[in-house]
């Protein structure tokens, strides 16, 4: 299986600063990046999907993505408690006839008040 | 309507109990998921269903058993589990790939 890793952490960051989320995968032919955030307790909530080389913006996350690195990183600006939570990397393996994630094990993040 | 429910949200069964688990979605999206999720990991992909057919089955075992009457509901059947099953069981839909709503979820215990 086509592997994604990810710094486990924990992140610390306090409030207001920028909190940086990296993650790096194995299968040079994957094209499609996620990101999810999940509270402790709660579902997973995709919040950032990228497909091309480069940045995309949404808010105060962006994500960037180099496929010659095999890269992917979440960046939040003006971290907020709120945003504490584990933030999982997910890849799109193709294969088979099919699709599905294959997810990294995730980065708890803290934002200390 | 844009979410995923799943019922019951806690459940605690013995080994040699059946049970089952819910998931509805009336969003008119053609991919069903079960994910299971230990403490501290992440989803691991059970089943798919794809316009209400089984797609992928990631080699589970038997004693968990999907189904998928029409459109809006999939079912998980459980028998015969063993401790280790204890997890959080996650129902998902999507239009397309990749899985874009996930439902809260079923704490699953089993004694």
């Amino acid at each position: 299986q086509k592997e994604v890793e990810q710094n486990s952490g924990p992140l610390s960051v306090p409030e207001g600063a920028i909190a940086s989320l990296n993650c790096t995968y194995s299968d040079r032919g994957s094209q499609s990046f996620f990101w999810y955030r999940q509270y402790s307790g709660k579902s997973p909530e995709l919040i950032m999907s990228i497909y091309s080389n480069g940045d995309k913006e949404d808010g105060r996350f962006t994500a960037q993505l180099n496929k010659a690195s095999q890269y992917v990183s979440l960046l939040i600006r003006d971290s907020q408690p709120s945003d504490s939570a584990t933030y999982l990397c997910a890849v799109n393996e193709v294969g088979g006839g099919s699709e599905k994630l294959v997810f990294g094990k995730g980065t708890k993040l803290t934002v200390n008040p | 309507d844009t979410e995923v429910t799943q019922t019951p949200k806690h459940l605690v069964m013995g080994m040699t109990n059946k049970k089952s688990l819910k998931c509805e979605q009336h969003m008119g999206h053609r991919a069903m998921y079960w994910y299971k999720q230990k403490a501290k990991k992440p989803p691991e992909l059970m089943f798919v269903y794809s316009y209400e057919k089984l797609s992928i089955n990631e080699s589970v075992p038997s004693r968990f058993s999907p189904e998928c009457p029409n459109s809006s509901l999939l079912n998980l059947h459980l028998h015969a589990l063993q401790p280790e099953d204890s997890a959080l069981y996650l129902c998902a839909s999507s239009p397309s790939s990749p899985v874009r709503f996930f439902g809260p979820g079923t704490r699953l215990t089993v004694l």
